[in-house]
């Protein structure tokens, strides 16, 4: 069983660029949540969507968006980046309430 | 406000030398207490969910217990592959998977 895929695994953008980030979540879960993890702050909830409509926001500012596909395939997309967006951020996928699974992450660099 | 907080921040071990990680929490409407394992570089692996106090939860050398404030992560006679980082999360009441992470105890066991 596939789990949750995440692409691309690496990149590095300049200051005031924007970037894409894709979910593949786990064959029939619906519900797809995106993390920002770094060393400083930990693991941040960003935003959260179920059947294509976002059911949740964390305290991002608005240059972080995202969506959902009808197929559940989520994507996330930051503007304008910043040095500080540099981080790990991981997506994670969800059947039901009891068992979150999470990707390996993409790992994005702002320089 | 919602908060997770994990103890102590690091812990080293002999192999063999049994010990156990805290996790306090204060999530409204708490739906489930999740544990997870983070590798280096990688996205964290689920270990359990917990759902009301007094349930215990095993895994291998690892059992999770949840009380109304606290839950703990015990390790017995662990294996230095057992050398990671350990996650706890709440996750709020309501229709969401918002997880609220605490900041991680990084374990080292040591041969």
């Amino acid at each position: 069983k596939a789990g949750v895929t995440q692409t691309p695994r690496y990149l590095i953008k300049t200051r005031g660029q924007q970037v894409t980030l894709s979910c593949s979540p786990i064959s029939g879960h619906r519900s797809v949540s995106w993390y920002q993890q770094t060393p400083g702050q930990g693991l941040q909830f960003l935003f959260e969507y179920f059947s294509e409509t976002q059911r949740n926001k964390g305290n991002f500012p608005g240059r972080f968006s995202g969506r959902q596909f009808s197929n559940s395939r989520s994507e996330m997309n930051v503007s304008t980046l910043e040095l500080g967006d540099s981080a790990l951020y991981l997506c994670a996928s969800s059947l039901d309430k009891n068992t979150i699974y999470f990707g390996e992450g993409s790992w994005l660099t702002v320089v | 406000e919602d908060q997770v907080t994990q103890s102590p921040e690091a812990l080293r071990l002999q192999e063999g030398e049994s010990s156990s990680l805290n996790c306090s929490y204060t999530v409204s409407g708490l739906r489930g207490l999740f544990w997870y394992r983070q590798d280096p570089g990688k996205g964290p692996e689920f270990l359990f969910t917990l759902y009301s106090a007094g349930e215990e939860k095993e895994k291998e050398r690892l059992k999770a217990t949840l009380t109304k404030k606290e839950s703990f992560l015990h390790i017995t006679a662990p294996k230095p592959e057992d050398s990671a980082t350990y996650l706890c999360a709440g996750s709020p009441g309501g229709a969401t998977n918002k997880l609220i992470f605490g900041t991680g105890t990084l374990l080292a066991v040591q041969p």
